[in-house]
């Protein structure tokens, strides 16, 4: 079936440094790729909606500047998590989306955990 | 390995309740979810139930977890055309969140 790869699975880094999440569908092309974010003891937080080649849409309250999505392709969407700070650590996770016809059908990530020193 | 499954469509007259299955296999799971997505949109948090739980009651929604059977359930009491959807049935432990592949939900007049 259908996979997403997500790398790293996981990255520590000291806080005001950057850090890149990549997001892939390996067999097959995602109009639409979305990112997660979960919160301990809670669920996942939409972050942004990525579309291939266009700007991501970002939902209330997710700093564009500090989240960077870039949709590159349909097969690659990455998330880069400028000047991170401590609070920025949690499990960020992607879905890539496909479009058949009138339905879609979501496929996820594994997650990567983003530790901030 | 760890899996989520559900079936895929489910369709429903206004009015009637709805009810969507889904299993898992990993014992150690901390939380179920539910999530909705309609067309065009990501997934948003419909509820969730603690895995020391077995009922969970909200407004029109009433979840149902048979830890035993690993099996979790989604009432939807009074099923309305707005609750046209894909529900996803998901398990999280730590450092890990599996999903379901969505339970298409049709609505019937």
């Amino acid at each position: 079936g259908a996979v997403v790869s997500q790398h790293p699975s996981r990255v520590i880094c000291k806080s005001g440094t950057s850090v890149k999440i990549e997001c892939r569908s390996l067999d097959f092309q995602a109009t639409t790729m979305f990112w997660y974010r979960q919160f301990p003891k809670k669920s996942l937080m939409l972050m942004a909606t990525s579309n291939e080649g266009s700007k991501a849409t970002y939902e209330q309250g997710v700093e564009k500047d500090k989240f960077l999505i870039n949709h590159a392709s349909l097969t690659l969407s990455t998330l880069t998590v400028t000047s991170a700070h401590p609070e920025d650590s949690s499990f960020y996770i992607c879905s890539a989306q496909v479009s058949s016809g009138s339905r879609e059908t979501q496929y996820f990530g594994p997650g990567t955990r983003l530790l901030v020193l | 390995g760890e899996d989520v499954e559900q079936s895929l469509f489910l369709s429903v007259r206004e009015g009637d309740s709805s009810v969507i299955n889904c299993t898992y296999t990993d014992s150690s799971s901390t939380y179920l979810y539910w999530y909705k997505q309609e067309p065009g949109a990501g997934l948003q948090l419909l509820t969730y139930i603690f895995s020391n739980m077995d009922m969970k009651q909200d407004q029109r929604l009433t979840v149902l977890l048979n830890k035993k059977d690993k099996h979790l359930s989604l009432r939807i009491a009074d099923t309305q055309t707005g609750d046209s959807a894909i529900y996803f049935c998901a398990e999280s432990g730590y450092d890990k969140i599996i999903f379901g592949k969505g339970t298409r939900l049709h609505i019937l007049p």
